[in-house]
This record gives C-alpha cells, structure tokens and sequence, in this order.
C-alpha cells in the first residue's frame, strides 16, 4: 500500500536523550515535513525538506535536527536541546508543486520523563 | 504573516442533522489554497476537502461542502447528514503557492462531537 509510515508510534524516553524518529513514504513525494502538535492546538512546523540533501528549517525548529539523504526517508531527531520534547509528532509529504496537497502519517507520541 | 483563526472550540450535532464549522484567515495574497484536515481519535490528519483560491466555485466532497468568501477572508465547512463517524477535530489550514515554501499554517482546531 501507498503511504507515509512512522515509527515508532510510541516511545518514552529519559530527559538529556537524543531520540529519532523515523519517516519513510513511497508515495514518490519530493517534498517531506515534520510537523509537532501539542494537546489541544493545532500543528506547527519544525522542518521540511523539498529534495535529497536539502532541508529548511521550519517555526520551531530549535532542538531539533533531519537530514534527507534519500527521497524517501526524513528522519527527526529530537536533541536534548529540546526543551520540551513531550509532544506528538507527524510527518508528511506532496509532490512538492505549489498547490499540491500535503498528506500526513499516522504520527509519533514522544514522552520525555 | 498568514494567520488562521477558529473561533469555535468545540461544537455539537445530532446524527443526520448538518453542522457548519467557521474559518477565518489573514493574509496579503492573492492567489491560495485552503484546506479542511480531519484528525479522529486515532490523530492521523485526514484530508477532507481542498479550496484554489482563484476559483470561485466552492469545493464539494460528499456531504462535505466549503462556502469561501473570498473578500471576507472566511472558508466555512459545511458537513451534511452527520455520522457518528465525523466526529473529531476539525482544522483548517491555508497554504501559499509559491514553490519553496510548501508550508501549511493551521488554526486550533475545532472539536466536533456527534449526538446519536
């Protein structure tokens, strides 16, 4: 099947951890996004990247890290810089064109105790 | 910069009965796209329906329809013939044309709850 698929969808990890997390698509999407949502508001971009080996950083990128070293994969790592890393996390793609519809993962539930 | 606001928390309907959801947004632009995402319980971001802001015909999905005024800034979402399956929350999301910077900015949601 066609899609966006995340993992873990959940983990737990210990405050001063760097943690990644993964995002692979074969949907044959150039463009890749992380998005973060925390309870009751909507989501806030932390990183996209429109090609291989190209990444922009988003409105709250600080604390966080990706790369893209293959079109279909856009991991994030959240570093301990992240002040408040408990949050869940969603990754998404479009072809990249103007216009075109960005569709979403399942997402990741990131717990830092 | 691109704001979105919903100004309706949450919102209630009786099965098979319609419900409207409001959007405003701001922005300098003249050319657009607006987008209804639904996230269920499950939190996946589900696309319900998608607006060009150069069209004026309002966008229609099934029993979901759009009403864009595009002069007062606003992209209500119009669910017909509720299920229990609608129930969740509702965002609305605005996105410039401009390649390069793909970004959706979203509002905060509206939580949609269905009375059998």
């Amino acid at each position: 099947d066609g899609g966006i698929t995340q993992s873990p969808k959940y983990l737990f990890r210990k405050e001063g951890q760097n943690v990644t997390l993964s995002c692979e698509q074969n949907l044959n999407h150039d463009a890749m996004y992380w998005y973060r949502q925390d309870p009751g508001q909507g989501l806030r971009l932390i990183y996209y990247s429109q090609i291989v080996n190209d990444f922009q950083k988003g409105d709250i990128a600080e604390g966080y890290s990706v790369s893209r070293e293959k079109k279909e994969s856009f991991p994030l790592t959240v570093t301990s810089a992240q002040k408040n890393p408990t949050a869940f996390y969603l990754c998404a793609s479009s072809l990249g064109l103007s216009g075109n519809t960005i569709y979403f993962g399942e997402g990741s539930w990131l717990t830092v105790v | 910069a691109q704001t979105v606001t919903q100004s309706q928390p949450e919102m209630s309907v009786q099965e098979a009965e319609t419900v409207t959801l409001s959007c405003t947004y701001d922005t300098s632009e003249s050319d657009y796209y607006l987008f209804w995402y639904k996230q269920p319980p499950s939190r996946q971001m589900i696309l319900v329906i998608r607006q060009e802001a150069y069209k004026q015909q309002n966008a229609t999905e099934n029993r979901f329809s759009v009403n864009f005024q595009k002069a007062a800034k606003s992209f209500s979402l119009k669910i017909s013939d509720s299920q229990l399956g609608d129930a969740a929350m509702y965002f609305c999301a605005y996105k410039k044309p401009n390649f390069g910077n793909e970004k959706l900015t979203f509002g905060t949601g509206t939580r949609l709850t269905i009375i059998p």
